[in-house]
């Protein structure tokens, strides 16, 4: 989920373990939204986005779910491994503020082996 | 495969010192960003570019200017860095901005004491 403060919400899994993280958005008419994964010391680097006429995408290993009803996002990452270790987060466009994305403050997942 | 580079990826200034942040991409994109990140929050955008020649405030410009230099790079400046300015600074791309992934640079660690 998301998070305003020092503190991130931490999600820890097995290794080999599904995991789910979740993003509740702000604004019903952002109609564009990306996952990105950060590493400790690097910058975001994009892993999946979905439109709003979308309710589920898939990519390698991750899925994407879209619930406009609830504004509510999720990422799914099958099969988690050590490297899937970082911080995740979302990011919504709205379509009236074409250049602005809004980002969450992000998940932070513990792979352990 | 560059993406986007930023330099200098760290810095100490003293407080009133002035300094320029660079970055330059190589996709070609159209748009350019600068965000920062302070601990636990979302990435905050300070000033974008939507194309070569145009520049806009983001939701933090104050303390800050920006120069498009040409269609690669995208410059910020501090004029009078204040302690409040410490921060990781994130420079992106996207191919036309909005509905489309923006890709990041590795940041830049700034500490202004």
């Amino acid at each position: 989920g998301e998070s305003v403060g020092l503190h991130l919400p931490t999600l820890s899994v097995q290794e080999g373990d599904n995991s789910i993280i979740n993003c509740a958005y702000s604004n019903s008419a952002s109609d564009y939204f990306i996952w990105y994964k950060q590493e400790s010391g690097k910058g975001p680097q994009f892993i999946i986005d979905i439109r709003s006429n979308m309710d589920k995408r898939q990519g390698q290993r991750v899925t994407v779910l879209l619930n406009k009803t609830v504004k509510h996002l999720s990422l799914q990452i099958a099969a988690t491994q050590p490297g899937d270790s970082a911080v995740y987060f979302c990011a919504e466009n709205l379509p009236y503020n074409f250049n602005k994305f809004y980002f969450g403050s992000g998940t932070k997942l513990n792979v352990k082996p | 495969n560059a993406g986007v580079t930023q330099t200098p990826k760290f810095q100490v200034l003293k407080t009133g010192q002035s300094m320029t942040l660079q970055c330059a991409q190589d996709m070609n994109h159209n748009s350019m960003y600068w965000y920062r990140q302070d601990p636990g929050m979302g990435l905050r955008l300070i000033y974008y570019s939507a194309s070569e020649g145009t520049t806009d405030k983001g939701e933090v410009p104050n303390g800050y200017n920006v120069s498009r230099l040409n269609k690669r790079e995208f410059s910020l400046r501090l004029e009078s860095a204040a302690p409040s300015q410490t921060s990781v600074y994130f420079c992106a791309s996207s191919e036309n901005g909005g509905n489309q992934p923006q890709h990041f640079g590795d940041g830049t660690r700034l500490s202004i004491l």
